[in-house]
């Protein structure tokens, strides 16, 4: 499969720990998306990279969120002292540059228990 | 703030009859609109945006922006449609990230 790839698919941690999810775009896709999903809800914004730079972040990203993408490639989110609010589907979408069409990955659920 | 709503949250046809997946939109800009569909056990994908003007898998989908609407309809529904189908808007001014509507779930019953 050469789409999109999210690891974990499913993380089930206890809440006060730190989790750390990592996202393999398509390769040469400038732009990496994350959203979160909770359950019957659409997609959500959290952050998009262009190659390794962070351009915007959604105020939905407290400040126990933190996404990289060091080296324009691969990204990771963590999320610090969860809680079980953070409990959702966390995916992951690439695009080639500005304007083209998002792919997605499969996403991981995290449940926080 | 730019808002997509889908009022359905599900949808139970028969097989054969025609489909109408509703979705409004607010936005101060020009927008542009896509469907995306989550089939079951498999990963979001688009289905089609506005811009192409494309039939996909018989889908068709019209701008209308007096009304801002962004209706998905299909003349026949066949069973392979159920899935989930979510309607999104892109943010030209923050790196194209996408709005989603809430979902609707599409039932095609044999």
């Amino acid at each position: 499969d050469t789409g999109v790839s999210q690891d974990p698919r499913h993380k089930i941690t206890k809440r006060g720990q730190n989790v750390t999810f990592r996202c393999d775009p398509i390769s040469e896709h400038n732009r990496l998306y994350w959203y979160r999903q909770t359950l019957g809800q659409g997609p959500e914004f959290l952050t998009y990279f262009q190659n390794e730079a962070q351009l915007e972040k959604s105020r939905l990203l407290s400040d126990r969120f933190s996404a990289e993408r060091p080296k324009g490639s691969f990204s990771t989110l963590e999320i610090q002292r969860t809680e079980q609010g953070d409990s959702a589907m966390y995916l992951c979408a690439s695009s080639l540059e500005a304007n083209t069409e998002a792919f997605f990955g499969q996403g991981t659920r995290l449940t926080v228990v | 703030a730019q808002r997509v709503t889908q009022p359905e949250k599900l949808l139970s046809v028969f097989k054969g009859a025609p489909v109408e997946l509703k979705c409004n939109y607010s936005y101060s800009g020009s927008p542009e609109l896509f469907w995306y569909v989550q089939y079951s056990r498999q990963r979001l994908q688009l289905l089609l945006r506005h811009i192409s003007r494309e039939s996909i898998k018989g889908f068709t989908a019209d701008l209308n922006k007096g009304e801002t609407s962004f209706h998905l309809k299909k003349p026949f529904a066949q069973e392979e449609d159920s899935a989930m189908y979510y309607c999104a808007l892109m943010n030209n001014n923050a790196g194209n990230m996408l709005t989603f509507g809430g979902g609707t779930r599409l039932m095609v019953k044999p």
